[in-house]
């Protein structure tokens, strides 16, 4: 069972629209990460967290924002959506460790610009 | 060149076939090599870890490290329909530094 959680699972919202995607996880891991994924397409990083009040921007160019002020807790904002902006968002977090290399992903956020 | 390939296929194979899934890189540096499951509409999963080259078998499923060819596989046993889904090589050098994902390969297994 995931200890990662995203919200919604779906969404569908109109162009200019404000929109937070949640992102919580429960297994202490300092690091999150938030990715783009289109259907059929590859992973692409757009944010990323090393720690509280840390975020750095991914490989892939977003216009989309993060915040890190928990531990636990790491949303993306969209200040006003675009069709552009329809993809599934998926958020992961990981340990830092020895052993603990792999990332746990939560479910992910499918959104829609309309 | 990307650091890390990996044929997207479609790959479509019968209930009990044995299934390779392939992956290569270019930074010799990775030492820590994942491949994760990812079932339609979902996040991804670790299916299997591995650390330097050698086989490690979990099951059904054998993952292969080669670091002189810079080359990992991931093979499935008797392959079932449940096992179909898509599935990401990736690898990273260490500890602070980030996943570096192939594109991923979309298995079928037809019962």
């Amino acid at each position: 069972e995931a200890d990662i959680y995203q919200t919604p699972r779906y969404l569908v919202i109109g162009t200019g629209k404000k929109i937070t995607l949640e992102c919580s996880q429960t297994m202490g891991h300092d690091k999150m990460y938030w990715y783009q994924q289109d259907p059929g397409m590859e992973l692409h990083l757009i944010h990323y967290s090393y720690g509280v009040n840390s975020t750095e921007k991914g490989d892939l160019s977003s216009e989309s924002t993060v915040s890190r002020i928990r531990t636990e807790h790491f949303p993306l904002t969209l200040e006003s959506a675009r069709p552009s902006h329809t993809s599934q968002y998926l958020c992961a977090s990981s340990a830092t460790g020895a052993g603990d290399y792999g990332y746990t992903f939560g479910s992910g956020t499918r959104l829609t610009v309309v | 060149q990307k650091e890390v390939e990996q044929d997207p296929g479609p790959l479509s194979v019968p209930e009990g076939a044995i299934v390779s899934l392939n992956c290569t890189y270019s930074n010799s540096a990775f030492q820590y090599f994942m491949w994760y499951r990812q079932y339609s509409r979902k996040g991804p999963e670790l299916l299997m870890y591995t650390y330097s080259s050698g086989n490690k078998e979990d099951g059904r499923f054998t993952a292969q490290v080669d670091k002189s060819s810079k080359y990992i596989s991931l093979f499935i046993r008797d392959s079932q329909p449940s096992d179909s889904a898509t599935y990401l090589c990736a690898m990273t050098v260490g500890s602070n530094y980030k996943l570096t994902f192939g594109k991923g390969t979309l298995l079928t297994v037809n019962p």
